[in-house]
C-alpha cells in the first residue's frame, strides 16, 4: 500500500523560514513533487525531486532522502501570500507516466 | 508549463442529472489523463487513469458506471457524472500527461455542487 504523510497545520511568521516535512511508504517510486494550493485553486507545481539532497529554486528549496522515505519543503522569506496549503505527492510508475498520489496536505498560515 | 483548460468552472445542477466536466491540453499532446477530485479540507483523490483511445482505469471505490471518461483524443478527455447527488459535490481536476513527457501539471480544475 501507499501511505503519505504530513503535518496538518503549520503556523509562522512573515520573513521567517519554515520546514514542511513528508513521510512515505510506496512501491514503484518514481519521484516526489511538492505543490501549493490555495483555496478554491488547482494545485500549482513547486518542484520535483527524484535523486537524493537539495533542490533549490528560489525562496523555496525541496530535500529528498529516498533511504528514509522523507522530503521537506522549505520556504525561506515568508510572505503572506504563501500562507496555502502544500502537499506532498509521490510519483509511482505506472506504465509509461507517473501516477501521482497525494498526502493529505499542510495548511500554512502566516502571521504577520 | 503546461496550458491546461477546464471547462466549466463551475456549476450547480439538481440532483438526478449528469454534468460533463471538459479538459482540454492546449500545448501539448496527453497520452494520459488522470482526473482528481477533492473534497473541502482534504487532499486530491485520484479517480481513475484514462489512455488516449482506451478505457479508463478506476482506483478502489470509485464507480466507473457514475464517473463516465472518454479520452478520445490527444487534447481533450471528458469526466461525465451521471445520476449526480448532493455528495459528489466536490471540486473536481484534470491532469494530462504525455510519455517522457511534462506530467505535473493541473487543469485548473470545476467545482461541482449538487443540490
Amino acid at each position: 500500500g501507499q501511505n503519505i504523510d504530513q503535518p496538518t497545520e503549520m503556523t509562522a511568521t512573515e520573513g521567517a523560514i519554515v520546514q514542511i516535512n513528508c513521510t512515505y511508504q510506496t512501491s514503484g517510486f518514481n519521484g516526489l513533487f511538492w505543490y501549493q494550493q490555495h483555496a478554491g485553486e488547482a494545485p500549482t507545481f513547486l518542484s520535483y525531486n527524484v535523486l537524493d539532497g537539495l533542490e533549490e529554486k528560489g525562496r523555496f528549496s525541496s530535500f529528498l532522502s529516498r533511504s528514509k522515505g522523507y522530503s521537506y519543503l522549505l520556504l525561506k522569506e515568508l510572505q503572506m501570500k504563501d500562507s496555502a496549503s502544500y502537499l506532498c505527492a509521490v510519483g509511482n510508475y505506472g506504465g509509461a507516466t507517473n501516477k501521482l498520489i497525494f498526502g493529505t496536505g499542510t495548511l500554512l498560515a502566516v502571521q504577520p | 508549463g503546461a496550458v491546461v483548460s477546464q471547462h466549466p468552472s463551475r456549476v450547480i445542477c439538481k440532483s438526478g442529472t449528469s454534468v460533463k466536466i471538459e479538459c482540454r491540453s492546449l500545448d501539448f499532446q496527453a497520452t494520459t489523463m488522470f482526473w482528481y477530485r477533492q473534497f473541502p479540507k482534504q487532499s486530491l483523490m485520484l479517480m481513475a487513469t484514462s489512455n488516449e483511445g482506451s478505457k479508463a482505469t478506476y482506483e478502489q471505490g470509485v464507480e466507473k458506471d457514475k464517473f463516465l471518461i472518454n479520452h478520445a483524443s490527444l487534447t481533450l478527455s471528458t469526466l461525465t457524472v451521471t445520476s449526480a447527488h448532493p455528495e459528489d459535490s466536490s471540486f473536481y481536476i484534470c491532469r494530462p500527461s504525455m510519455a517522457g513527457g511534462e506530467t505535473q501539471y493541473f487543469g485548473p480544475g470545476t467545482r461541482l455542487l449538487v443540490l
